[in-house]
């Protein structure tokens, strides 16, 4: 079975710097890996996902993630964030139609 | 496309009453999820669909919870007789197909129980 563990549940960060959100996972087989942005009362939203590939993947809002398959990590970064980048982060883990969720990371934007 | 559409956004009832959420999956996608998200737990999956047929409902808490895909377009999600620790937002998503992996969530119930 697999499973996902985000290493912090809130991450604030002051608007324009760097952040990363860790998301490690565990698997007996090869997975396919995403992240996920939930913003206050709604839905769950794509950013990117790993299915094959290139280990670097770019995602929509200028995040990108790298699969990192000795470290079992799939950790989510953009190198400047704004203010609307405010909102939950989940990293999920799938080897079939089933995505199995991490807890969520709060990312909090500060001006 | 209007995306996956969730009915009511909210509900309140009483302890013991029945609970019906309601789904509209995107038009053409074969596969349908139900989520429930609590802050305890986070968003477990209660049960899937392929083609409105239950695949796996193994997360789905006790017999008080019931699913039910009649067609292509339809999914209700009933919880029967309700208590208080149902309370949650409970999420549908949908895929093109089960092996697209990317689902597409709608905007959720938040279910109160009194």
């Amino acid at each position: 079975a697999q499973s996902v563990t985000q290493l912090d549940s809130q991450v604030p960060v002051f608007e324009e710097a760097p952040v990363e959100l860790r998301c490690n996972y565990s698997s007996s087989v090869s997975v396919y890996l995403f992240w996920y942005v939930q913003y206050p009362n709604q839905g769950l939203q794509l950013l990117l996902k790993y299915l094959s590939g290139s280990t670097l993947v770019k995602g929509i809002n200028g995040f990108e993630a790298e699969f990192n398959k000795s470290q079992t990590s799939f950790h989510l970064r953009k190198p400047s964030v704004h203010i609307s980048d405010t909102a939950e982060y989940f990293c999920a883990v799938s080897r079939s139609e089933k995505l199995v969720f991490g807890k969520g990371t709060k990312l909090t934007v500060n001006p | 496309d209007a995306g996956v559409i969730q009915s009511p956004r909210h509900e309140v009832t009483e302890m013991g009453q029945e609970v019906t959420l309601r789904c509209k999956p995107i038009s053409g996608h074969n596969s349908l999820f139900w989520y429930r998200q609590t802050m305890m737990r986070g968003l477990e999956l209660l049960i899937y669909f392929n083609n409105n047929v239950p695949i796996d409902d193994s997360g789905m808490p006790e017999d008080r919870f019931s699913a039910k895909m009649p067609n292509a377009s339809f999914s209700t999600l009933k919880i029967q007789p309700s208590e208080p620790r149902d309370s949650a937002v409970y999420f549908c998503a949908s895929s093109l197909s089960w092996r697209d992996y990317e689902q597409y969530f709608g905007p959720g119930t938040r279910l109160t129980v009194t």
